[in-house]
């Protein structure tokens, strides 16, 4: 198990433009969370699926942002008409919903808007 | 709702010295806690949690936390702390499995030599 992955690493993109992060999860874990994270701020939660369903949707989750989790596997994040604002680490992180509580994040995408 | 405080938003510190990272948390329903570490540029990773039980809970690194349910505190804490302890760390609570976790903004540890 390589834990979670995300990708890629890094974007950069001019603003307008629509980007597109994937996250995969730990193979065994049914749920699976985003968060944004902006500099010097804690990782604020955007949206979190079961399985290939998406439970909660955070406000901060603009019409501009969807997730998907089409198959219960990997995640996609795309962000459409991407603002300067919008500049951010986009952090994954699966757990297996069970009371164990092992959330286990990945690496992130950070996003730099120019 | 659940929301987290963390008191000090900087913490510098000498190594070797004994350092205290405070937690506070504010909910109508219990909650669970957790501890995580993030280095420059790197995802979180996970110190330790408290779920039940034993109040004292101890992690990896040689940190440990003290949940206090009258305080709703949860306090991070190390005896002696290495400059490779320096990076940023977030209290964060949950009301229960699988939910999302709520985070603090975050405490960042400086520690020099």
């Amino acid at each position: 198990d390589t834990g979670v992955s995300q990708d890629p690493r890094h974007k950069i993109t001019k603003r307008g433009q629509n980007v597109t992060f994937r996250c995969d999860p730990i193979s065994e874990h049914n749920r699976l969370y985003w968060y944004r994270q902006t500099l010097g701020q804690g990782p604020e939660f955007l949206t979190y699926f079961q399985n290939e369903a998406q439970l909660e949707k955070s406000r901060l989750l603009s019409d501009r942002f969807s997730a998907e989790r089409p198959k219960g596997s990997f995640s996609t994040l795309e962000i459409q008409r991407t603002e300067q604002g919008d500049s951010a680490m986009y952090l994954c992180a699966s757990s297996s919903g069970d009371r164990v509580f092992g959330y286990t994040f990945g690496s992130g995408t950070r996003l730099t808007v120019v | 709702a659940q929301s987290v405080t963390q008191l000090d938003s900087q913490v510098p510190v000498f190594e070797e010295a004994p350092v205290e990272l405070r937690c506070n948390y504010s909910s109508s329903v219990s909650v669970y806690l957790f501890w995580y570490v993030q280095y420059p540029n790197q995802g979180l990773q996970l110190l330790l949690k408290y779920l039940s039980g034993s109040t004292l809970v101890k992690g990896i690194n040689g940190f440990e936390a003290e949940f206090n349910k009258s305080q709703t505190s949860f306090h991070l804490r190390k005896p002696s702390v290495h400059i490779s302890d320096t990076a940023e760390y977030f209290c964060a609570v949950t009301p229960g499995a699988g939910t999302a976790l709520i985070f603090g903004k975050g405490t960042t540890l400086s520690v020099s030599s």
